[in-house]
This record gives structure tokens, C-alpha cells and sequence, in this order.
């Protein structure tokens, strides 16, 4: 168990809906990280966030969104979805987001999108 | 393009046997190579490398670097049924970022 919390676990829904993605760091880390791990494109970096502010971005597309909260939980917010965003979404934390500084998942959402 | 490539990428062995897994890179930035292990679900880190030539240990489990010829190697010596899993290869580059770019993964079965 790394410390980092999702929620939920897995989330079937529909072409075209919304859904929000959760998470909670490690106690201590200020930095968040979310990634997107399908069978074709295998693990992709999508955003990270350092203390409440955006601190790279990766492919993450304009339907998608992310926010970290004063608490330092993170959430990843999913519009407009399609069959293709069915995938394994991880969060990961850290303590600096910087430098050799290493990251732990958490368990993962497992989103399916029909 | 930064990119990672990991070979090879998928690998059947016998217990007790050593494998070898390969990662090499080509990135803009670098400042460190990770492993990890991905067993049913979240990747669980196994080493960091930052400095060429500097062989990291953890049990069975070896990995070297070589920054002049980007690439890094993992070697499992011993096998064991649980050593089977994916195992990733990432770049983490220098600034003021924890980006991590994957490799595509090579996965290790180990026969009884």
C-alpha cells in the first residue's frame, strides 16, 4: 500500500457523460500527479500539481481537466467521453515534485466507457 | 521526440534463472531513470538512477545506468514466480517538473 488514495475503483459510463476522478496524496507530499495507462499508448503522463498549482502538462486532451484542492487531494475531471478514454487512471504523489524526487500510485480508477 | 524503449518486451523464464531487462532513452533534459514493478495494478518503484556507472542493489534485484550510451539495464538474479510482472523504465527530467516519460514495459513471466 503506497499511501495514495482513488476513488472510485472502476466506473462504467456512457459515450458522451462526465465523470470526476479522485484522489488523495501520501500525508506529506504536496505534489500530484495524474496518468492515463491504456493497452495501445501504455502509461501516459497526463498533469501534475505542485501545493494547489498546475506544474506541467502532458498529452492531456481539452475535454479533460484537473484541479489540487487546499486539502492537497487532487481531482481529474472527464468530459464529453468516448469509447477511446477507456483506460487505467492513476494518480501518483510525491513530496517536492521536483528533482530526484520519487512518485507512488495509488491503486488506480479503472474507467469503461460504452 | 522524447522517448523511452524497453526490450524486450515480454520474456518467459524458469525459476532461478537471471534475466536481463533493457531500457534505453532518448530525451531532451534528463535527470534520472526509475524502475518499476507493475504487478495486478499500481507500478511500486524499485530504483532511481541518477549517476552513471553507480550499480543499485535491493535483494535479487541490480540496476546500472550508462549516461554516455543512454541506456540502463535491470537484472533479476534467482527467479522467483513472484519476480513476474511488468516492469517499467521512466525518465524523469531536470527542471522544475516530476514528469515522468514510460517506456512501454517488459513483461516477465517465471515458470515453476
Amino acid at each position: 500500500d503506497s499511501g495514495v488514495t482513488q476513488t472510485p475503483k472502476h466506473l462504467i459510463t456512457a459515450t458522451g457523460q462526465r465523470v470526476t476522478l479522485r484522489c488523495s496524496p501520501r500525508s506529506g507530499d504536496l505534489s500530484v500527479y495524474w496518468y492515463q495507462q491504456s493497452l495501445d499508448q501504455g502509461l501516459q503522463f497526463l498533469i501534475q500539481y505542485y501545493n494547489g498549482e498546475e506544474r506541467a502538462k502532458g498529452n492531456i486532451l481539452e475535454r479533460f481537466s484537473a484541479q489540487q484542492f487546499p486539502d492537497l487531494h487532487s481531482e481529474l475531471n472527464l468530459s464529453s467521453l468516448e469509447l477511446g478514454d477507456s483506460a487505467l487512471y492513476f494518480c501518483a504523489s510525491s513530496v517536492r515534485g521536483t528533482g530526484p524526487d520519487t512518485q507512488y500510485f495509488g491503486p488506480g480508477t479503472r474507467l469503461t466507457v460504452l | 521526440e522524447d522517448k523511452v524503449v524497453q526490450s524486450p518486451l515480454s520474456l518467459v523464464v524458469h525459476e532461478g534463472d537471471t534475466v536481463t531487462l533493457n531500457c534505453s532513452y532518448e530525451v531532451t533534459n534528463f535527470r534520472s531513470l526509475l524502475w518499476y514493478k507493475q504487478e495486478k495494478k499500481a507500478p511500486t518503484f524499485l530504483f532511481m538512477l541518477t549517476s552513471s556507472g553507480i550499480e543499485k542493489k535491493s535483494g535479487r534485484l541490480s540496476s546500472i545506468l550508462d549516461k554516455k550510451e543512454l541506456f540502463s539495464i535491470l537484472n533479476i538474479t534467482a527467479t522467483q514466480t513472484g519476480d513476474s510482472a511488468v516492469y517499467l523504465c521512466a525518465v524523469l527530467f531536470s527542471g522544475n517538473t516530476g514528469k515522468l516519460i514510460f517506456g512501454q514495459g517488459t513483461t516477465l513471466q517465471v515458470k515453476p
